[in-house]
């Protein structure tokens, strides 16, 4: 079967660096996108990685082992406004999108 | 660019009641559109596919015949609740994806329904 593993929960502080961590187990592999939702809100795009390696963006990077089926969203100088769950979604050799159970998480003053 | 929207925001309806909710894509054309549910604090479930002038695709699970989807034309798909009941109460979410080779799926911002 597929599956996507994420922490459920995670809590930071602010200023800090926080880093979430995503494994799948997918048939085939066209790439994977993280996705910030904010609590009664759709999702919003972060990033997406097909290749292997770091994409920064500002404070958010992502990055992406294809050998491991492993990536992983660093947050850096976090703020208040960051506390959102997030969430991993892979694209399988269907071209279907297959999405964690994302990760909550909490940023504290 | 790649704006959808989402009417209404959000529904209170009967119980027994039909519910529409319209789904389009404002500056692009959208040839796959997606249908998500969400319940509180459960992640996304994917509910349908549709590709424009063709029948949906359900997930395993989701009754056709209780979801109707059309997807008309290139902008807009509608998903029907029909004779809903409390437990259809949730978050439903629809995103669009347009015909180049990315995979980005741009979500409307969600449609809240209350079955009362």
């Amino acid at each position: 079967g597929q599956n996507i593993d994420q922490p459920t929960e995670m809590t930071a502080t602010e200023g800090a660096i926080v880093q979430i961590n995503c494994t799948y187990q997918t048939s085939g592999f066209n790439g994977l996108f993280w996705y910030q939702q904010h609590a009664g809100e759709a999702p919003t795009f972060l990033s997406y990685n097909v290749l292997d390696g770091l994409e920064e963006k500002g404070r958010f990077s992502s990055f992406l082992s294809r050998s491991k089926g492993y990536s992983y969203l660093l947050l850096k100088e976090l703020q208040m406004k960051d506390s959102a769950s997030y969430l991993c979604a892979v694209i399988d050799s269907n071209y279907q999108l297959i999405w964690g159970a994302g990760t909550k998480l909490i940023i504290k003053p | 660019g790649a704006v959808v929207s989402q009417h209404p925001s959000w529904v209170i309806c009967k119980s027994g009641t039909s519910v529409k909710i319209e789904c389009r894509s404002l500056d692009f054309q959208a040839t796959t559109m997606f249908w998500y549910r969400q319940f509180p604090k459960q992640s996304l479930m994917l509910m349908a596919t549709s590709n424009e002038g063709s029948k949906a695709t359900y997930e395993q699970g989701v009754e056709k015949d209780k979801f109707l989807i059309n997807h008309a034309s290139l902008t807009l798909s509608t998903l029907t609740v029909t004779s809903a009941h409390p437990e259809d109460s949730s978050f439903y979410i629809c995103s669009a994806r347009g015909s180049g080779d990315s995979y980005e799926q741009y979500f409307g911002p969600g449609t809240r329904l209350t079955v009362t």
